[in-house]
Formats: structure tokens, sequence, C-alpha cells
């Protein structure tokens, strides 16, 4: 079984732009959810969704958004980047609550 | 609310000795507990968990870890540390039943030859 996917792996950006980040789910998982990972703040939960809805939402700014498809794939995006927003992006996938599996992340660069 | 504090943001042992890394968890309802591993440029591979059934857990590549309400501990332990051994661990807690994780700061461990 294929485990988790994340597209793009690198992605580079200057201050103010906006970026789009998609996770593929192991099939049959429907809930999908978002890490941030820093030097200085670890890793900080973003959201989850489940069936196309969102249940859950760490304590990021409006700017971090995301959305599930029906095929379970999702996407999040941060939109007016800040240096601040450079980061490993995590996506988890889960069946159960009992532990999810986890990307291999995109690393996000904001010049 | 759900928290976790891992104690010792590096470790050093020995390759044969034993690994034992510490996490204690605060939880305001039965959590479900975690021990994920991340090697360099990696996302994070789950290792054991805890979902409120056996209270020693036993997980891949020789790791286990004991749940202990009393102490609200769950420290990860190997008998012999493997070179291969070294990364980065990460003790994470979620309510039961949800899917959002907290995870601790990181505990690298360090395996010297």
């Amino acid at each position: 079984k294929a485990g988790v996917t994340q597209t793009p792996r690198y992605l580079i950006k200057t201050r103010g732009q906006q970026v789009t980040l998609s996770c593929s789910p192991i099939s049959g998982h429907r809930s999908v959810s978002w890490y941030q990972q820093t030097p200085g703040q670890g890793l900080q939960f973003l959201f989850e969704y489940f069936s196309e809805t969102q249940r859950n939402k760490g304590n990021f700014p409006g700017r971090f958004s995301g959305r599930q498809f029906s095929n379970s794939r999702s996407e999040m995006n941060v939109s007016t980047l800040e240096l601040g927003d450079s980061a490993l992006y995590l996506c988890a996938s889960s069946l159960d609550a009992a532990g999810g599996f986890f990307g291999p992340g995109t690393r996000l660069t904001v010049l | 609310a759900q928290s976790v504090t891992q104690l010792g943001s590096h470790v050093s042992v020995s390759e044969g000795a034993l690994v034992l890394l510490r996490c204690n968890y605060s939880s305001s309802v039965p959590p479900y507990l975690f021990w994920y591993v991340q090697y360099p440029n990696q996302g994070l591979q789950l290792l054991l968990k805890y979902t409120s059934a056996a209270t020693l857990v036993k997980g891949i590549n020789g790791f286990e870890a004991e749940f202990k309400k009393s102490e609200t501990s769950f420290h990860l332990t190997k008998p012999s540390a493997h070179m291969s051994d070294a990364a980065e661990y990460f003790c994470a807690v979620s309510a039961s039943g949800t899917y959002k994780y907290i995870f601790g700061t990181g505990t690298r461990l360090k395996v010297l030859a």
C-alpha cells in the first residue's frame, strides 16, 4: 500500500506570495491533518479534515487555510507569506484515532 | 487540554547500552500516547502507541514504552542501542478519539560507537 505523498517536496517563495501544498493520504484513510515543524516552535497542529470537513483547527492566523476533496486528498494554502512561515509542513493520514502516518513533508523557504 | 514534556533535548548512549527517553504528559481526559521517530529530512514514523489497552506497549525496532498513570509518564526504552537508532524522537498525546496530536519538543538521540 502506498504511503502518504506530499507535493512539492521543496518550495521557495518570497514574502507576500501565496503557496499551496498538497497531500495524498493512504488509500482508505479519510482523516488528514497538517502540522508545521520549525526549530523554534517544534511541531504544531494546523488543522484536521475528515470527509471534507474541518474538525479541528490549531492556533494559526487566518492566512493558513485548507480543504479536503472527495477523494480525501487535501491541500493547505498560506497567503501573504511571511519569513516566519519557513518550515517543514507535514501531513498525516489516519484511519482511526490511534496514530497517524506522516508524509515526508514539504520544505517551504520564504525569502 | 493536553500537553507533553520531554526531558532532555539531547541524549547520548553507547552502542549496546540501554536507551531511555522520558516523556510526561498532562491530559484532562483519558489520553492516547504515541512515540514517533524522525530521521533527517524525513517525516515522522510511528514507533508505538498506547490506546488504553495494555500498559506495556511494544513497538518496532525493539522499542517499548510503559504507560504509568500514577506518574503521568510514557517513557520509551530499548535494551540495546544500535547506531541506526540515532534520530530525533517525539512523544505525542491526543485526547482519545480525536485526531489532533500534541507533540513534545523532541529528544535527539546520539549513539556512540
